[in-house]
């Protein structure tokens, strides 16, 4: 069965210094995506990174970047230089075999000044 | 522009009450979803559907009802059954398979008076 676990309730940074939000995940499936999104109060859902089980290279967007580690199943997202608009949910996911995407239970990121 | 809509955007229903949540979508995705939000939690899958005509049961798929008639439509329908309705409703939709092509509606937020 697919499952993707985040074992981070929640998590504080200061502003302009670098975070790391944990994500492990399960699947019998050689084929797979992982998704990381992050979600403010108002409730949008907004995509921040993806990473695909044959990409041979970590993924990176602008200040997000994942730690990649096949043989862990792990997915640990990286924000760089955090900012006050970082502070919101954070979900890891993952999609595969029957197309059915699956979602962690979140990390509630607090980015201090 | 192409995307998901969610309507309506709030809601209020009496107790005992069906109510259909709308998610339409524009992006010629095959794989549509929805996921129950509860306050502070994670994503929930209720429903799931991979080409039109079918669809598959999520974890909390009880008290829930769904239809897929057309590709671009994938309505939600809360019924009387569902003993605690009131949550903040997501529909995501995605091309298929592992791939990074994702989006996410601007969600529903069901209040049950």
């Amino acid at each position: 069965a697919q499952k993707i676990t985040q074992t981070q309730p929640g998590m504080f940074v200061q502003e302009k210094e670098a975070v790391t939000l944990d994500c492990t995940y399960d699947t019998s499936d050689q084929s797979y995506g992982l998704f990381w999104y992050k979600q403010p109060s108002s409730g949008e859902m907004i995509f921040l990174i993806y990473q695909g089980s044959y990409d041979e290279q970590n993924a990176t967007e602008g200040r997000y970047s994942l730690n990649f580690q096949k043989a862990r199943k792990s997915t640990n997202l990286v924000i760089s230089a955090s900012q006050l608009g970082d502070s919101a949910m954070y979900f890891c996911a993952m999609i595969s075999g029957f197309q059915k995407l699956v979602f962690g239970t979140g990390t509630r990121l607090l980015v201090s000044p | 522009d192409g995307g998901i809509t969610q309507s309506p955007k709030y809601l209020f229903r009496k107790e005992g009450q069906n109510v259909t949540l709308s998610c339409e979508q524009n992006l010629n995705h095959d794989a549509m979803y929805w996921y129950r939000q509860d306050p502070g939690q994670g994503l929930r899958l209720i429903y799931y559907s991979q080409i039109v005509n079918d669809f598959q049961k999520g974890d909390i798929a009880e008290g829930y009802s769904v239809s897929r008639e057309k590709k671009e439509s994938f309505p939600l329908t809360v019924t009387s059954a569902q003993k605690n309705p009131t949550a903040f409703y997501l529909c995501a939709s995605s091309i298929g398979g592992p791939t990074g092509e994702l989006f996410f509606g601007e969600g529903s937020r069901l209040t049950v008076l």
